[in-house]
C-alpha cells in the first residue's frame, strides 16, 4: 500500500457539469502528478504540482485545472465535462528531490460522464 | 507526444513458464524508465526504476534490462506464478517530471 488516497472512488456526472477529485499524497512527498487513463490506453500525464506550483503540464485543455495545498494534498478540477472525459484519474505522489522520480499511485477515481 | 509501445498487448502462460515483455521508447533525451505492476482494483506499484544504459535490475523472479541507445527495455519473469497475473506498464521520461506510459502488457498465469 502506497499511502496515497484518492476520493471519490467512483462518480457519475453529466455533460457540462464540473467535477473535483481529491488526492492525499504519501507522507513526506511534496510532489503530486495527475494522470488520465481512458479505456484501452495507458495513463496520460495531465499536470504535476510541486510545492503548490504547477510544474509541468500535458496536452490537456485549460478546463483541466489543479491545486496543491500546503500539506501537499491536491485537487483536480474539470469544468464543462465532455463524454470523452470518462476515464480513470490517477494521482501519484513523489519526492521531487529523488533523482529516480518513482511514482506512488493511489487507486484512482473512476469518472463516468453521461 | 512521445510514443511508448509495449508488446505483447496480452499474454497467457502456464504456471512455471518463463516470459518476457518489451517496452520501446524514444532513444533521444533519456531521463528514466520505470516498470510498474498493476493488479486489478489496486494501485500501480513500481517494480524498477532504471536510469543508466545497460542497467539490469532484479527483484525475486522478475528482472529488467535497459538499452537507452536503441530505446528498449525488457521485463523478464522466471517461473511465472498465478500471483504474477497483472498488467505491466512501462513509463518513459525525458525530463523527470512527466512520464509517458505504454498501454501495458496484461499477463494471465494459468494454474
Amino acid at each position: 500500500e502506497t499511502g496515497v488516497t484518492q476520493s471519490p472512488t467512483h462518480l457519475i456526472k453529466t455533460r457540462g457539469q464540473q467535477v473535483t477529485l481529491r488526492c492525499s499524497s504519501q507522507s513526506g512527498h511534496n510532489t503530486v502528478s495527475w494522470y488520465q487513463q481512458a479505456l484501452g490506453q495507458g495513463p496520460q500525464f495531465i499536470f504535476q504540482y510541486y510545492r503548490e506550483e504547477e510544474n509541468g503540464r500535458g496536452n490537456f485543455p485549460p478546463r483541466f485545472s489543479g491545486l496543491q495545498f500546503p500539506n501537499y494534498s491536491s485537487e483536480l478540477n474539470v469544468n464543462a465535462l465532455e463524454l470523452d472525459d470518462s476515464a480513470l484519474y490517477l494521482c501519484a505522489s513523489s519526492l521531487a528531490a529523488e533523482d529516480t522520480g518513482e511514482l506512488f499511485f493511489g487507486e484512482g477515481s473512476r469518472l463516468t460522464v453521461l | 507526444i512521445l510514443n511508448v509501445e509495449q508488446s505483447p498487448q496480452s499474454l497467457h502462460v502456464q504456471e512455471g513458464d518463463s516470459t518476457n515483455f518489451t517496452c520501446s521508447f524514444p532513444s533521444s533525451n533519456f531521463y528514466a524508465l520505470h516498470w510498474y505492476r498493476w493488479e486489478t482494483a489496486k494501485s500501480p506499484e513500481a517494480l524498477f526504476v532504471m536510469t543508466l544504459n545497460g542497467d539490469e535490475k532484479k527483484k525475486g523472479r522478475i528482472s529488467a534490462t535497459l538499452n537507452t541507445k536503441e530505446g528498449y527495455s525488457y521485463l523478464y519473469i522466471k517461473g511465472s506464478q498465478p500471483e504474477d497475473s497483472a498488467t505491466y506498464l512501462c513509463a518513459f521520461s525525458n525530463t523527470g517530471n512527466q512520464f509517458y506510459f505504454g498501454t501495458g502488457t496484461s499477463l494471465t498465469v494459468i494454474p
